[in-house]
């Protein structure tokens, strides 16, 4: 079935440093793509998506890019903030049996320290 | 701004016990998720519904977890009877219908002891 993998966590950055965290997925068709971010004892919120190959979602200073030829949806910022320290998941949105399923990766931790 | 509304935030059982839990989906929204996230993993579904019908629950474990959605707005997850294993952080999610992005409530954090 379809699937996303991210990059093991946890990651470590010094405040201002440049951020990635991969995403790769596996898909049958041309799902939608998103990242969510999770903090400490909260729920998941919406942090950026896109929808079609060469999308460009962005939020924050985030940004990641729908790359179909490499199937990839990398998660981008330029200067990471003590307050971005959170878990990261991508996940993807695809049609499949009759319903539309959202599966999440396993999810990427990033500490920001000052 | 909408949200999504779960209650309780925190939950401790003893094992054999019923519990339920709640959610009200951003008003409109015709999809309701609920999913289980396990310390330190990602989301799973449980559960999806388009209205007040069930479309997808192939991952429900349904000897013990049932869900319904009968006016096809909010939504309730019941377990009976809890096990150790059913610890986890409850997910709830509504999107405006399939297909749509999804909008998560703040969770209920569930403790069988």
């Amino acid at each position: 079935g379809d699937s996303v993998t991210q990059m093991e966590g946890p990651v470590t950055l010094s405040e201002e440093a440049f951020l990635t965290i991969n995403c790769t997925y596996t898909a049958t068709g041309y799902p939608s793509l998103f990242w969510y971010v999770q903090y400490p004892g909260e729920g998941l919120q919406l942090l950026l998506k896109a929808t079609k190959a060469d999308d460009k979602g962005s939020n924050k200073g985030f940004e990641a890019t729908y790359r179909k030829e490499t199937t990839s949806f990398h998660l981008e910022k330029g200067s990471v903030q003590v307050s971005d320290s959170a878990v990261y998941f991508c996940a993807l949105l695809y049609s499949g049996a009759g319903s539309y399923q959202l599966t999440f990766g396993k999810g990427t931790k990033l500490s920001v320290i000052p | 701004e909408a949200e999504v509304a779960q209650s309780p935030r925190y939950k401790i059982t003893e094992k054999s016990q019923a519990v339920a839990f709640w959610c009200d989906p951003i008003s409109g929204h015709a999809t309701l998720y609920w999913y289980r996230q396990i310390l330190g993993q990602g989301p799973e579904l449980l559960v999806q519904f388009q209205d007040e019908s069930v479309v997808d629950d192939s991952q429900l474990p349904k000897d013990r977890f049932s869900a319904e959605r009968l006016k096809g707005v909010d939504s309730t997850l019941k377990i009976q009877p809890a096990e150790l294993g059913d610890s986890a952080m409850y997910l709830c999610a509504s999107s405006l219908r399939q297909g749509l992005s999804a909008f998560f409530g703040q969770g209920t954090r569930l403790t069988v002891v």
